[in-house]
Order: structure tokens, then C-alpha cells, then sequence
């Protein structure tokens, strides 16, 4: 059973660009987290995310950040129009369906995003 | 709200020494508390976690008990290896509603040969 996937791991972007995060579940995995790190800091919630659901997107700047988990395919986080302030390693993690209680994250790599 | 609180790093120590690390935390209701490692430039990896207060989260050598007197969650090892050196994030999520994670800002273990 392959782990969270995420692509690409490295990513360039131009201010103003836009950029694109994908993250693939685990297989069986429902729930799809993204979180931010910022250099020298831990990791801040952003969104989760159920299939073509946004759960709680209480951690997601209110302006230029997008997230979607469709019924197929991997969820995508889009940041438009990028900014400096933007650089940071995205994390995605997954968990299976609820069944009450904490369930388990399953994180993957990261995508290292960086604004030049 | 929720938070984590960790000591701040780099913690360096030579291989074979006893390591803690601190966690405190601040929740609403009896959260799950976990501890993940990331090695450099790889994702989170759950290293152990409680669920309920005095329950003892171990693995790989290393444990963190949950005691709710003290709202901490510190981890230890008795014997540290170089393999050891990564970053490590306590973190914590309610155990009702669904279970978005609450992370510490991380400590860096260096460990010397």
C-alpha cells in the first residue's frame, strides 16, 4: 500500500505566478489535511478536506489560497499569484473514514515551495 | 484555543545520553497527544502517541506519558544514537469532532558521535 504521495516535491514560482500542490491519498483514505511549515516553525493546519468537501478551512488565508478534493483525482492546493511570504514546505496528510476518536495522519513528503 | 508549547532547540548531545524533551500543552476536553519525528528534508512520521491521561506512548527506545495533572507529554530516551538526529514536534488533537492536529514549533536533536 503506497504512502501519501505528493507532487512535485520542489516547485519555483515567479511573484505572481501561480502554483499547484497535489497530494494523492492513501488507498482507502477519505480525508485529506493540508498543512504549512514555515522556515524554523512547526506546522499550521490550513484545510480538510472530504471527497468534493471543504470540512474546515479555518487555517486557509482568506485571499489567493484555493483547495479541492474532487471525487476523482488528488486534491490540489492552489496558491494564485503567489508572494515571497508564500515560501514554506506544504504537507498533506490522509486518514481513513471516521469511526469515532482520533484517527490516525498519515503524512507525505512535502512540496518545498519557493518564490523568487 | 489549542496549543503546544516544546523547548526550544538545538538539544546536542553525545550518543548514549539520556534525552528529554518538554511538552506542555493548553486544550479544551481530554485531547490525543503525539509525538512526530521528521528526519531532514522528509515528511512527518508518527513516533508514538497516548490517547488518554497516564496511558505511555513507546517506540524505537523512545516514550512520552500523558499526564493531565501537569498538561505535559515530555519525551525520553535513555540512549540517544546519531541516527537520532532529526526534528521533533509534539502535537495534540481532540478526541471528539474530527482530529485536526495541533503541532509545537519542533526541537532540533543534533547527535554526535
Amino acid at each position: 500500500n503506497a504512502g501519501v504521495m505528493q507532487n512535485p516535491r520542489h516547485l519555483v514560482r515567479r511573484r505572481g505566478q501561480e502554483a499547484r500542490l497535489r497530494c494523492s491519498p492513501m488507498k482507502g483514505h477519505s480525508h485529506v489535511y493540508w498543512y504549512r511549515q514555515l522556515p524554523e516553525e512547526g506546522l499550521k493546519f490550513m484545510v480538510y478536506l472530504q471527497k468534493e468537501n471543504i470540512i474546515d478551512e479555518s487555517g486557509m488565508p482568506k485571499e489567493r489560497f484555493s483547495a479541492e478534493f474532487p471525487k476523482e483525482g488528488p486534491s490540489i492546493l492552489r496558491i494564485q499569484q503567489v508572494v515571497r511570504g508564500d515560501s514554506a514546505a506544504y504537507f498533506c496528510a490522509s486518514s481513513p473514514p471516521s469511526s469515532g476518536g482520533y484517527n490516525e495522519q498519515f503524512f507525505g513528503p512535502g512540496t518545498r515551495l519557493t518564490v523568487l | 484555543g489549542n496549543s503546544v508549547t516544546q523547548m526550544e532547540g538545538p538539544v546536542t548531545l553525545s550518543e548514549e545520553a539520556f534525552l528529554t524533551i518538554n511538552c506542555t500543552y493548553t486544550a479544551t476536553g481530554y485531547p490525543s497527544l503525539f509525538w512526530y519525528v521528521q528526519y531532514p528534508g522528509e515528511g512527518l512520521q508518527l513516533l508514538l502517541k497516548a490517547t488518554k491521561a497516564d496511558d505511555k506512548g513507546s517506540n524505537k527506545g523512545f516514550e512520552a506519558t500523558y499526564r493531565k495533572e501537569t498538561t505535559s507529554f515530555h519525551l525520553e530516551k535513555g540512549s540517544v544514537q546519531v541516527s537520532d538526529s532529526a526534528v521533533y514536534f509534539c502535537a495534540l488533537s481532540p478526541n471528539s469532532g474530527y482530529s485536526t492536529l495541533t503541532f509545537g514549533k519542533g526541537t532540533m536533536l543534533l547527535v554526535s558521535p
